[in-house]
C-alpha cells in the first residue's frame, strides 16, 4: 500500500486565517481523497481531487472554503479559508488504491 | 444513499474479554474495510473484507455480502485495543462512506 506523508500533523490557528495542507504519496494515483473528521464523529468526505481537472465537492463543502490543487499524480493540497472555530477537525488524505483505502496520519487544525 | 451503521456505539470491557462489533450497509458494495483509529487519531488499516473470513492474529473479520454485513472480532482483549473501530464501504463510485462507529474502551 502507499506510503502517505501529510503535513502540519498539528496546527493552532487564528480565526479568520488560512492553512494549507499537504499530501505527498510514494506512488503516482489517479485520485486523491480529502476528508474531515469533527470531534467525536465519523469522517466526513470533502473533495475528489484529480490531477489535471478542478476537484468535485460534496454537497455541503464549497470550493473557496476549501480549495484544492493537484498539481501531478503524487501531491495534493487542502486548504481551509478563512477558517471559524466550527473548522476545528482532523482533516485526512487518501490516495485511491487497489487493495483499499488507506490514510495520511492526518491533520489536527484547533482554530482559536 | 447508501446507509453504513455500526453497533454497538460504545463498549467497555474488561482487559481478557473478547467482543464482536457489527457493521450493516443497505446496499451492495464492491469493497470493505474495518479501520481502527488510535487515541492520536491515525487510521490504521485492519481488514479489507468485501467477503469471506480473514484473521490477524487476535483480530479477525468476516464479510457476507448476500445479507449486507461484516463482524469485526477481537479476541483476548488489551488495553491497546481501545480506540474507535470504523466500518468503511466502497459502492463503486469510487467513494468511501463510514459509519458512525464503535468506541471501544479496555479496562485494565
Amino acid at each position: 500500500s502507499a506510503v502517505i506523508s501529510q503535513k502540519p500533523s498539528r496546527d493552532i490557528c487564528q480565526r479568520g486565517t488560512s492553512l494549507t495542507i499537504q499530501c505527498q504519496v510514494d506512488s503516482q494515483v489517479t485520485m486523491m481523497f480529502w476528508y474531515r473528521q469533527q470531534p467525536g464523529q465519523s469522517l466526513t468526505l470533502i473533495a475528489t481531487a484529480n490531477q489535471g481537472s478542478e476537484a468535485t465537492y460534496e454537497s455541503g463543502f464549497v470550493i473557496d472554503k476549501f480549495p484544492i490543487s493537484r498539481p501531478n499524480l503524487t501531491f495534493s493540497t487542502l486548504t481551509v479559508s478563512n477558517m471559524s472555530p466550527e473548522d476545528s477537525s482532523i482533516y485526512l488524505c487518501s490516495p485511491d488504491g487497489v487493495d483499499g483505502y488507506t490514510f495520511g496520519s492526518g491533520t489536527r487544525l484547533t482554530v482559536v | 444513499g447508501i446507509q453504513v451503521e455500526q453497533s454497538p456505539p460504545d463498549l467497555i470491557l474488561q482487559e481478557g474479554a473478547n467482543s464482536t462489533l457489527r457493521c450493516n450497509f443497505s446496499d451492495s458494495v464492491n469493497n470493505l474495510q474495518w479501520f481502527h483509529q488510535n487515541p492520536w487519531g491515525q487510521l490504521i488499516n485492519l481488514f479489507y473484507i468485501p467477503s469471506g473470513t480473514k484473521q490477524n492474529g487476535r483480530l479477525s473479520a468476516t464479510t457476507v455480502a448476500t445479507e449486507r454485513y461484516s463482524l469485526l472480532y477481537i479476541s483476548s482483549s488489551q488495553t491497546t485495543d481501545s480506540g474507535v473501530y470504523f466500518c468503511a464501504v466502497d459502492c463503486g463510485d469510487d467513494k468511501i462512506i463510514f459509519g458512525k462507529g464503535t468506541r471501544l474502551h479496555i479496562l485494565p
